[in-house]
């Protein structure tokens, strides 16, 4: 079965300093992987994919992703964090039928 | 601008009460979902439906019932037997043949009074 893991619940980090949330996977096959962001109250909204090709991915907002298949991770990265990039992050995977998230690694960026 | 809708955005149940959850998209998706999101446990899928008339149980549908009758709405039902209905509930879709995850709405938060 597709599944992800997000080992972090929590990543405190300085404004303008570099950040990184961790996911890691476990699939059968090639992964088709994900990042999503959340606000308080809000659904999720897309960041970035990783379906094929680059191991580096670049998203939305200055987020970038990098697929590592040896270690079967995905971590999320940003050269340098904003009080605004504060919210709850999702790495998920696609599966047959459905698409299965991590429980979420909440993000505190702070002035 | 295409999306999915959700209503109502919060919910307040009695014991023992039936409420429905509304979810409607203009997005033409085909696959549709409704997922449960609780502290710390991510988000847990209830059902599913890929196609008109036709759903699936996802990991935790027991005390919830779907229906798709338009391509263009899912609503969730969640019935008295749910003992532990207050969380918030995300409804999602997909075409199925674009690679761009899914497309969520921006929830309702059910709680039980």
């Amino acid at each position: 079965a597709q599944s992800v893991a997000q080992p972090e619940d929590q990543v405190n980090v300085a404004e303008g300093n570099p950040l990184t949330v961790k996911c890691t996977y476990s699939v059968s096959g090639n992964p088709y992987l994900f990042w999503y962001v959340q606000y308080p109250n809000r659904g999720l909204q897309f960041l970035l994919k990783y379906i094929t090709g680059d191991n580096l991915v670049k998203g939305s907002y200055g987020f970038e992703a990098e697929f590592n298949k040896s270690q079967t991770s995905f971590h999320l990265k940003k050269p340098s964090a904003l009080v605004s990039d504060s919210a709850l992050y999702f790495c998920a995977v696609s599966g047959f039928n459905d698409m299965r998230f991590g429980a979420g690694t909440r993000l505190t960026v702070k002035p | 601008d295409g999306g999915i809708t959700q209503s109502p955005k919060y919910l307040f149940r009695k014991e023992g009460q039936n409420v429905t959850l509304s979810c409607e998209q203009n997005l033409n998706h085909d696959a549709m979902y409704w997922y449960r999101q609780d502290p710390g446990q991510g988000l847990r899928l209830i059902y599913y439906s890929q196609i008109v008339n036709d759903f699936q149980k996802g990991d935790i549908a027991e005390g919830y019932s779907v229906s798709r009758e338009k391509k263009e709405s899912f609503p969730l039902t969640v019935t008295s037997a749910q003992k532990n209905p207050t969380a918030f509930y995300l409804c999602a879709s997909h075409s199925g043949t674009d690679n761009y995850g899914y497309t969520f709405g921006s929830g309702t938060r059910l709680t039980v009074v």
